[in-house]
């Protein structure tokens, strides 16, 4: 069964500063899918960023970005010139290719953007 | 819609009573999930539909739990005999099913507590 482990339960930041968030998995699948997702008091969980497992070029959106270690399965989360509305909780996923799709969660790291 | 709607936001319900969760997907999305998030934790799936196959179930924590959809429609989740165990966020998300991993939309969720 496939696990995703978030070690950093809380995490703190200076605004325009970089902070990165650690995210590990298991699987015995060699094809798969990884996810960051921001989830704000509203509750709505808001995709970050994503990367696809056979891609060996990391993913990067604007000042997000990530270090994927396929062989370590490893995938961190850097968030660069780090902005108040950057406070939420995070939440790593993984997605293996079969016919439902579906998203496996870790625990969360609640981040918090200090003025 | 322009996103994918829950309803109620929050519901207060007594111990051994039966609540039903509503989901609104994004028009024209077939694939359609159910997640639950207790506090403090990540999202756990619950049940996936995608047009009229038979839905994949594996989730749902025991007999007490069902989920409905007609077609590519509305879907209710619906817990009997509530238990305080219950009490969590229950959220929706619909998707492309030909997008897979690139389409999912969540809703903000309903806020189950059982007293």
């Amino acid at each position: 069964a496939q696990t995703v482990t978030q070690s950093q339960p809380e995490m703190s930041v200076q605004e325009a500063e970089t902070v990165t968030l650690s995210c590990t998995y298991d699987t015995s699948e060699n094809n798969y899918y990884l996810f960051w997702y921001k989830q704000p008091p509203s509750r709505q969980m808001i995709l970050v960023i994503r990367q696809e497992a056979y891609k060996q070029q990391n993913a990067t959106e604007n000042r997000f970005s990530v270090n994927f270690q396929k062989a370590a399965k490893s995938f961190s989360l850097k968030i660069s010139d780090s902005q108040l509305g950057d406070t939420a909780m995070y939440f790593c996923a993984f997605m293996a290719p079969d016919s439902s799709y579906k998203l496996i969660f870790g625990s969360g790291t609640r981040l918090l953007v200090r003025p | 819609g322009a996103g994918v709607s829950q309803s109620p936001s929050n519901k207060v319900t007594e111990k051994g009573k039966d609540v039903e969760l509503r989901c609104d997907p994004i028009s024209g999305h077939t694939a359609l999930y159910w997640y639950r998030q207790r506090l403090g934790q990540g999202l756990e799936f619950l049940i996936y539909f995608q047009g009229n196959s038979a839905p994949d179930k594996s989730g749902l924590p025991s007999d007490r739990f069902s989920a409905e959809r007609t077609g590519e429609s509305v879907s209710t989740l619906t817990i009997q005999r509530t238990q305080q165990e219950d009490s969590a966020v229950y959220l929706c998300a619909s998707s492309l099913s030909h997008r897979g991993p690139y389409g999912y939309t969540f809703g903000s969720g309903t806020r189950l507590t059982v007293v």
